[in-house]
C-alpha cells in the first residue's frame, strides 16, 4: 500500500510569518507529484506540479521544492496572508501501472491577523 | 471555460436510499476522476475515466456503486442502499493530457450525508 504524509496535520501562524509543510512518499516509481490549495467552501486548487528530481516552483509568495530520491516536498509560503488560511494537499503519482493519485491528509493552516 | 461543475451540492438521504450525483468537466478534458473525501482525511480515489472507457476502479468500491461517462462527456456516480459509512464529500476532478504533468480541475464536491 503507497502512503503519502503530510506535517504537520495543522497550524496556525501570525500575519506576517513565514511557514513550511513536508510531504512524504514513496521514493521508487516516482512520476509525479502535485500540489493543491482547498479553501473552505471552494474547489481544490492546483498550485504546482512537479516532475523532477531538484525541481523548484514559485507562485507569487508560495513556492516548492522536491526530492524524489529521499521522497519529499517542501511547500514554503513567505510572509503568510489571512487569505492563505486553507487546506493544502499533496497529491503522488507513480509508473506502477495505475491511473491513480494518492492524496495525504492535508495540512490545515490558519493564519491569524 | 466554466470550470468543473458538479450537482447536487449536498444531498441528504436516508439509509439504504439510492443516489446519483452528476459531474460535468471542462469541456476538452478527456481524463476524469471521483474521489471521495471524509473528515480528517485527504481524497480517497474512486475511479477514473479516459474519454468514456472506465479505465480503474478502486478494490475499496463495493458493487453498491457504479460510475458512467456516456460519450465521454459528463458523468454520473451512483450508490446504491446507501449506508451510513457512504456519509461522504464526492470530488470530481478533470484534465487533459494522458500523463500525470497535467495538473487538476475539482469541481466543488457534493456532500452527501446518510441518516
Amino acid at each position: 500500500i503507497l502512503n503519502v504524509e503530510q506535517s504537520p496535520q495543522s497550524l496556525h501562524v501570525q500575519e506576517g510569518d513565514s511557514t513550511n509543510f513536508t510531504c512524504s512518499f514513496p521514493s521508487s516509481n516516482f512520476y509525479a507529484l502535485h500540489w493543491y490549495r482547498w479553501e473552505t467552501a471552494k474547489s481544490p486548487e492546483a498550485l504546482f506540479v512537479m516532475t523532477l528530481n531538484g525541481d523548484e516552483k514559485k507562485k507569487g509568495r508560495i513556492s516548492a521544492t522536491l526530492n524524489t530520491k529521499e521522497g519529499y516536498s517542501y511547500l514554503y509560503i513567505k510572509g503568510s496572508q489571512p487569505e492563505d488560511s486553507a487546506t493544502y494537499l499533496c497529491a503522488f503519482a507513480g509508473v506502477s501501472g495505475t491511473y491513480k493519485y494518492i492524496f495525504g491528509t492535508g495540512t490545515r493552516l490558519k493564519v491569524l491577523a | 471555460d466554466t470550470g468543473v461543475s458538479q450537482d447536487p451540492r449536498h444531498k441528504i438521504t436516508k439509509r439504504g436510499q439510492n443516489v446519483t450525483f452528476r459531474c460535468d468537466p471542462i469541456s476538452e478534458h478527456n481524463r476524469l476522476y471521483w474521489y471521495r473525501q471524509t473528515l480528517g482525511q485527504g481524497p480517497e480515489f474512486l475511479t477514473y475515466f479516459q474519454n468514456e472507457a472506465q479505465l480503474e476502479k478502486s478494490r475499496l468500491l463495493s458493487d453498491r456503486f457504479s460510475a458512467e461517462r456516456p460519450k465521454g462527456s459528463f458523468s454520473t456516480l451512483e450508490i446504491q442502499r446507501t449506508e451510513q459509512g457512504d456519509s461522504a464529500m464526492y470530488l470530481c476532478a478533470s484534465s487533459s493530457g494522458t500523463g500525470f504533468n497535467e495538473k487538476l480541475f475539482f469541481g466543488s464536491g457534493t456532500q452527501l450525508s446518510v441518516l
